[in-house]
């Protein structure tokens, strides 16, 4: 039930494209949905979070997409560059007491062609 | 502001020894949580600290310890080694009490031989 499912495990786009990442989860305690970038040697770092009281978030380029009902949430990239081309990560927390701990999905290895 | 430090960046340890990494988190920031991430089983959180206090652990054996100093610094420790438990270990660390906003550092990357 902490499990947090993401698709594709891979995606290619081409540049000025946008891409799509997908995550599902099951446990309707979690409370924070918070997606990362992480590029190779480097650790992941927070890119866009949104909270299950708001359906969308813009930040740039980067949007999630929240559905509470099917328990679902996507990361949408817009205008894809080749500096994107990163592993991204999708999670999820609950309050545990009042500490936290981050459920992660298993990745998105995104290209983007130039 | 600097950012989550960690130190060692990479070591190569023989099985059966133990390992000790060290954090510093972002200055100001409390909690201090840690994740072990392998090719094989993603990211998986270990334990996280706060006020020099264990608030959560997961689902690892006794050979994986932790603490937290009174200036929010944290080491962990690994007892020990088995070959599994090579892996990129990072260290985040958080302002909020209840920990929302996670920051990680770049990792220590620990290869058992």
């Amino acid at each position: 039930q902490q499990q947090v499912k993401q698709s594709p495990q891979s995606l290619i786009v081409q540049k000025g494209g946008i891409s799509i990442i997908n995550c599902a989860y099951e446990n309707t305690a979690f409370d924070y949905f918070p997606w990362y970038q992480q590029f190779p040697g480097k650790g992941p770092a927070l890119l866009i979070a949104i909270r299950p009281d708001v359906s969308e978030k813009k930040e740039g380029r980067f949007t999630i997409s929240f559905n509470k009902s099917a328990k679902q949430f996507s990361l949408h990239i817009m205008d894809s560059q080749p500096g994107d081309s990163a592993t991204y990560f999708c999670a999820a927390s609950v309050s545990s007491g009042s500490a936290r701990q981050l459920t992660f999905g298993s990745g998105t290895q995104l290209t983007v062609l130039p | 502001k600097a950012g989550v430090t960690q130190t060692p960046r990479y070591l190569i340890k023989t099985r059966g020894q133990q390992v000790t990494l060290s954090c510093s988190p972002i200055s100001g920031h409390r909690s201090v949580s840690w994740y072990q991430q392998t090719p094989g089983q993603g990211l998986q959180f270990l334990f996280e600290y706060f006020s020099e206090t264990q608030r959560n652990k997961g689902n690892f054996p006794g050979r994986f310890s932790g603490r937290q100093f009174s200036n929010s610094r944290s080491e962990m420790n690994v007892s020990t080694l088995e070959l599994g438990d090579s892996a990129l270990y990072l260290c985040a660390s958080s302002s909020d009490f209840s920990g929302n906003t996670i920051y990680f550092g770049e990792g220590s990357w620990l290869t058992v031989v």
